[in-house]
């Protein structure tokens, strides 16, 4: 079965300085993954995907992910952080052999907050 | 922009009561999803639908049925509403062309569901 983790559950930050959200995830077939960001009080919105080619993909908003079939990884970063970006971020695989679709697993998600 | 709208956004049932969610959307998506959200977990699947008339069970999908009159709108119906159902439910919608370009889940706001 697949699955995605996500270790950590709250990351805190300081404004300006570099961030990295780590996600392994457990997939036999070939894995299509996607960071989502939740601010308070909305809905998921997509950040960056990947389904092939370039391991390094970029995002909205300065973020970029970085796979690794290797580790079975898909970490997320960013250069410098600003207090906007405090949010929940979720890792997400989709599970459709084969092909894509919304039959997503999602990470428990990491709650980031931006210090001042 | 992409519009998936849920209602009601904030609800309190009584134990053993009846709770319709629903969900509309403007994105003339064929594929819609109903997801749930506990605190401090992922999101799972609960119910999809790939087609007007029809749905199809996820992950989760004990104590709830879904229901999908037509392309625009997706129900979430706990027929008797427990306890371990309170949580946040999210409605999204995604294309039929899960392709590369296009292959996101668009989500609405949520609806949090409180079971007394």
């Amino acid at each position: 079965a697949q699955s995605v983790t996500q270790p950590d559950a709250r990351v805190t930050v300081s404004e300006g300085a570099s961030l990295q959200l780590r996600c392994k995830y457990s997939y036999s077939g070939t894995p299509y993954l996607f960071w989502y960001v939740q601010y308070p009080r909305q809905g998921l919105q997509l950040l960056l995907k990947y389904y092939s080619g370039d391991p390094v993909v970029q995002g909205v908003n300065g973020f970029e992910a970085e796979f690794s079939k290797s580790n079975s990884s898909f970490h997320l970063r960013k250069a410098s952080v600003h207090w906007s970006d405090s949010a929940v971020y979720f890792c997400a695989l989709s599970r459709d052999t084969g092909g894509l679709s919304g039959k997503l697993t999602f990470g428990e998600g990491t709650q980031v907050t931006v210090i001042s | 922009e992409a519009a998936v709208t849920q209602s009601p956004r904030s609800k309190v049932a009584v134990t053993g009561g009846k709770v319709t969610l629903s969900c509309h959307q403007t994105n003339n998506h064929d594929y819609m999803y109903w997801y749930r959200q506990d605190t401090g977990h992922g999101l799972r699947l609960i119910h999809y639908s790939y087609v007007a008339d029809s749905t199809e069970k996820g992950d989760i999908p004990d104590g709830y049925k879904a229901s999908r009159p037509s392309q625009e709108n997706f129900s979430l119906i706990l027929e008797l509403a427990s306890l371990s159902q309170t949580a946040v439910y999210f409605c999204a919608s995604s294309d039929r062309d899960w392709g590369t370009d296009t292959g996101q889940l668009y989500f609405g706001e949520g609806s949090k569901l409180t079971v007394l």
